[in-house]
C-alpha cells in the first residue's frame, strides 16, 4: 500500500525556518518525481515545488522561489521541502504527492495527509 | 500562467441526481493534461480523472470527465451520499502547474 506521511509543521514566526520531511512507503520512491502542494486555510489547492527522480530537475512556484528547497534522498525513502524567510501567507496545510506517468510535475496519483504550517508572531 | 475557472462555486443536489461541474482555462491546456480531483473536509485531495477523460484507479464510473482545449466538464451521473465534496480541475500542461478555485457539491 502506498503511503505518504508528512512531518515537521508547526509555529513559527515570520522569518523563521522550518523544515518539512515526506516519508514514502510501499513503492519504490527512486521510480517517481515528487511534488509538494499546499492549502491554505479556507482556500484552494497551490501548487509549491517539484523534483525529478534523481533530483536533476527542480522547480518551484514564483511565490516560494528564492526561499524554498526541494530535496530528496531516495535511499532514505524520503522527501523534503526546506522552508526559510517565512511569511505569514505560507500558512497552509502542506501536502507531499507523488507525480503520476513519469512526468516531473504533473497530476498527482497519492498525497499525504498534510501538515500544519502556521506563521504568525 | 494558465488561470483555471470553475463554476458554479457550490451546487447543491440532491442524491440520485447528475452533477456537471465545468472548469475553464484562460489558455489552452496542452494536451488535455487536465485533472480532477475530489477532496473531502479534513482529508487530502483524491484524483478522480487525468488527461480529462480517464479515470483513475478505482475510481467509479458514474464519474466521467470529458473537453479539450479551453473547455473540461466533470460529471457525476448519480450523486451518492459520499460525492458531497469539493472538486478542483488541475491542469498539468505548461509551467506552473494551476489549480481551479473548486466548486462545492452540497446536499439539496
Amino acid at each position: 500500500e502506498v503511503q505518504l506521511v508528512e512531518s515537521g509543521g508547526g509555529l513559527v514566526k515570520p522569518g523563521g525556518s522550518l523544515r518539512l520531511s515526506c516519508a514514502a512507503s510501499g513503492f519504490t520512491l527512486s521510480s517517481y518525481s515528487m511534488q509538494w502542494v499546499r492549502q491554505a486555510p479556507g482556500k484552494g489547492l497551490e501548487w509549491v515545488s517539484s523534483i525529478s527522480r534523481s533530483s536533476s530537475y527542480i522547480y518551484h512556484a514564483d511565490s516560494v522561489k528564492g526561499r524554498f528547497t526541494i530535496s530528496r534522498d531516495n535511499a532514505k525513502n524520503s522527501l523534503y521541502l526546506q522552508m526559510n524567510s517565512l511569511r505569514a501567507e505560507d500558512t497552509a496545510v502542506y501536502y507531499c504527492a507523488r507525480v503520476a506517468f513519469g512526468m516531473v510535475r504533473g497530476v498527482c496519483d497519492y498525497w499525504g495527509q498534510g501538515t500544519l504550517v502556521t506563521v504568525s508572531s | 500562467e494558465i488561470v483555471l475557472t470553475q463554476s458554479p462555486g457550490t451546487l447543491s443536489l440532491s442524491p440520485g441526481e447528475r452533477a456537471t461541474l465545468s472548469c475553464r482555462a484562460g489558455q489552452s491546456v496542452s494536451t488535455s493534461y487536465l485533472a480532477w480531483y475530489q477532496q473531502k473536509p479534513g482529508q487530502a485531495p483524491r484524483l478522480l480523472i487525468y488527461g480529462a477523460s480517464s479515470r483513475a484507479t478505482g475510481i467509479p464510473d458514474r464519474f466521467s470527465g470529458s473537453g479539450s482545449g479551453t473547455d473540461f466538464t466533470l460529471t457525476i451521473s448519480r450523486l451518492e451520499p459520499e460525492d458531497f465534496a469539493v472538486y478542483y480541475c488541475q491542469q498539468y500542461g505548461s509551467s506552473p502547474l494551476t489549480f481551479g478555485g473548486g466548486t462545492k457539491v452540497e446536499i439539496k
